[in-house]
């Protein structure tokens, strides 16, 4: 089955810094590739996602890249918010949607103001 | 607004009794839901996958008869977690995907403590 690595685990910028996470997948059918934020208690949310036809998505402050060759896939976060910091999942799908999802094991982001 | 709803959110329970969580799809039709579990400061993992109308599909190592699965409807998915114990203590957290969307759309997870 599908195996997803993320690091770092723990991730610590300053308010206004980049921070970068990455993830790993193994299995090659693997087609989507969503990025989810979970507050303390709190249900994942979608922030971006990204299908393997494509090499890079960006919304606003988020950016996720894609490199189907070497199976990994980075969320980018620029201009950092204090309300940034939470946990961050990437997670792999080889149903193009998000159906049977499997997860890397989370970034604890802490903003710093 | 949520489209995805989960009940109850948390429950303390003892030791030998069993636990319902319900699942439900607010203004969508999901023949397919899926359940996850997370531990405290650790990843989501896929416990199993409900499909409405036929036995649910485990996940390798996930007891079938522990973790009772009923899609009985196409808005309802419902987990019980038989003779719970404390080591099933746990955040469980169900999603479905909505027609026409490649978003998975979770329910606000249920915290079950054992005790």
């Amino acid at each position: 089955g599908e195996n997803v690595e993320q690091h770092p685990s723990t991730l610590s910028v300053q308010e206004g810094d980049s921070a970068v996470i990455k993830c790993t997948y193994s299995d090659s059918a693997s087609n989507y590739f969503p990025w989810y934020k979970q507050e303390l208690g709190k249900r994942p949310q979608l922030i971006i996602d990204i299908r393997s036809n494509v090499g890079e998505k960006k919304d606003q402050r988020i950016a996720v890249t894609l490199n189907k060759t070497a199976k990994h896939f980075s969320l980018h976060i620029t201009e950092t918010q204090p309300e940034d910091s939470a946990v961050y999942f990437c997670a792999a799908s080889p149903n193009n949607a998000g159906n049977m999802l499997t997860f890397g094991g989370g970034t604890r982001l802490m903003v710093k103001p | 607004g949520a489209v995805v709803s989960q009940h109850p959110s948390r429950v303390i329970c003892k030791s030998g009794t069993s636990v319902k969580i319900e699942c439900r799809s607010l203004d969508f039709q999901a023949t397919t839901m899926f359940w996850y579990r997370q531990f405290p400061k650790k990843s989501l993992m896929l416990m199993a996958t409900s499909n409405e109308g036929s036995k649910a599909t485990y996940e390798q190592g996930v007891e079938k008869d522990k973790f009772l699965i009923n899609h009985a409807s196409l808005t309802l998915s419902t987990l019980t977690v038989t003779s719970a114990h404390p080591e099933d203590s746990s955040f469980y957290i169900c999603s479905a995907p909505r027609p026409g969307a490649s978003e998975a759309f979770f329910g606000q997870g249920t915290r079950l403590t054992v005790v």
